[in-house]
């Protein structure tokens, strides 16, 4: 298996512009999440997915953020507009069971100037 | 509100020098608390799941151990290609969520 695969793995925009990230999940797992990565705040949970439906959106931080997943092969987060303080990297995940493991990509680095 | 605390925030050491890393944790009902690996530039792997107080895991080097309200990650003989930043991430009973501490990053010297 190819593992989660993310892209771009690296994005540099300015702000205000619009920013779209991407994410293929392993085949076979269910389950879908988003984090994001500081070196201030570590790893946080943005959103995360159930057989393609949003379960939980609590750590989306403004309306800025959207999540979609229009198949279970593919799933987008979306920034619009951009600001600086959203440069983080961004990981994509997905599991068979909501309490197994999780597996990670490797990551989308954001900076926003 | 769960809360994780990973000490050292780094260590360094040499080849063969053996030590722990430590992750302090309050969270309600615990449902597994879950070790990762984190290379430079990659994303986490999954090491370990511990489940209840007294539980050990063991993979190479590595051991992690847990009681209620730590786990250790013991790393023994460690290698250069030990050195990663290592998380830890509880789950809460009253959610799903893994609430991940910030990490420690070990370094390795030959």
């Amino acid at each position: 298996d190819a593992g989660v695969i993310q892209s771009p793995r690296h994005e540099v925009t300015e702000m205000g512009q619009e920013v779209t990230l991407r994410c293929k999940p392993i085949s076979g797992h269910d389950y879908l999440f988003w984090y994001r990565q500081t070196m201030m705040r570590g790893l946080e949970l943005l959103i995360y997915f159930n057989n393609n439906v949003p379960i939980d959106d609590s750590g989306m931080p403004e309306d800025r953020f959207s999540a979609k997943m229009p198949n279970a092969s593919f799933s987008t987060l979306k920034i619009q507009p951009s600001e600086p303080r959203d440069s983080a990297v961004y990981f994509c995940a997905s599991s068979f069971v909501l309490t197994g493991e999780l597996f990670f990509g490797e990551g989308s680095r954001l900076t926003v100037l | 509100e769960d809360q994780v605390t990973q000490s050292p925030e780094a260590l360094r050491l040499q080849e063969g020098e053996s030590s722990s890393l430590n992750c302090s944790y309050t969270v309600s009902g615990l449902r597994g608390l879950f070790w990762y690996r984190q290379d430079p530039g990659k994303g986490p792997e999954f090491l370990f799941t511990l489940y209840s107080a007294g539980e050990e895991k063991e993979k190479e080097r590595l051991k992690a151990t847990l009681t209620k309200k730590e786990s250790f990650l013991h790393i023994t003989a460690p290698k250069p290609e030990d050195s990663a930043t290592y998380l830890c991430a509880p789950r809460g009973g009253s959610n799903y969520k893994l609430t991940f501490g910030k990490g420690t990053l070990l370094t390795v010297n030959p």
